[in-house]
């Protein structure tokens, strides 16, 4: 079965104080691996789509990287308004793939100032 | 301007009524879905449609029933309300199936 698991579910840093978050999946083919950041009372918002084993992309102090079993999402010198819930998501490949999304129980991060 | 609206932001009903959310989306996208976030803040699909055809019913209960009347609108209607419905709705679409979706903002959905 299709499964998706984010560690920690909390985590808590100073701010500028770097560190990643673990998404680790199981899939029965890959299409893409998906970051979304949300915030208290809002949609999730896109942040990343990987497609392959050793693919990275970045935006400003996020850092998504891909592996064949996890993806890690870096935080490098956060800030407070990084504070939000992380969540990733997989689809699968093929003729299987209608567009699901699944997703992972979150990530949530505080960054104090 | 607004990608992907929902109405209402807030719902608050009683037991047995029957309500609907409605989403819309300005993006072009062919495909659009809606998911269910529990009290754990946990995201499952619950019906897919690409170019007004159904594509994902996931084991939700008949008492929901999606309606898209062209590619831009896809309403969700829930009859019979029961507590265990209580939950934040989100519309999202996506240029096509296989592509990136974009969340609405989601409906709170509370019933007493």
């Amino acid at each position: 079965e299709d499964q998706v698991t984010q560690s920690p579910e909390a985590l808590r840093l100073q701010e500028g104080e770097s560190s990643s978050l673990n998404c680790s999946y199981t899939v029965s083919g890959l299409r893409g691996l998906f970051w979304y950041r949300q915030d208290p009372g809002k949609g999730p918002e896109f942040l990343f789509t990987l497609y392959s084993a050793g693919e990275e992309k970045e935006k400003e102090r996020l850092k998504a990287t891909l592996t064949k079993k996890e993806s890690f999402l870096h935080i490098t010198a956060p800030k407070p308004e990084d504070s939000a819930t992380y969540l990733c998501a997989v689809t699968r490949s093929g003729s299987s793939n209608t567009g699901k999304l699944i997703f992972g129980q979150g990530t949530t991060l505080q960054v104090k100032p | 301007d607004t990608a992907v609206s929902q109405t209402p932001k807030y719902l608050v009903t009683q037991m047995g009524n029957d309500k609907s959310i409605k989403c819309e989306q300005n993006l072009g996208h062919d495909t659009m879905y809606w998911y269910k976030q529990d009290s754990k803040k946990f995201l499952k699909i619950m019906f897919s449609y690409n170019n007004k055809e159904l594509i994902i019913n996931e084991t939700v209960p008949n008492r929901f029933s999606p309606k898209s009347p062209d590619k831009a609108h896809l309403n969700l209607h829930i009859n019979s309300l029961e507590l265990g419905d209580s939950a934040v709705y989100f519309c999202a679409s996506s240029l096509q199936l296989k592509d990136t979706q974009y969340f609405g903002p989601g409906t709170r959905l509370t019933v007493l």
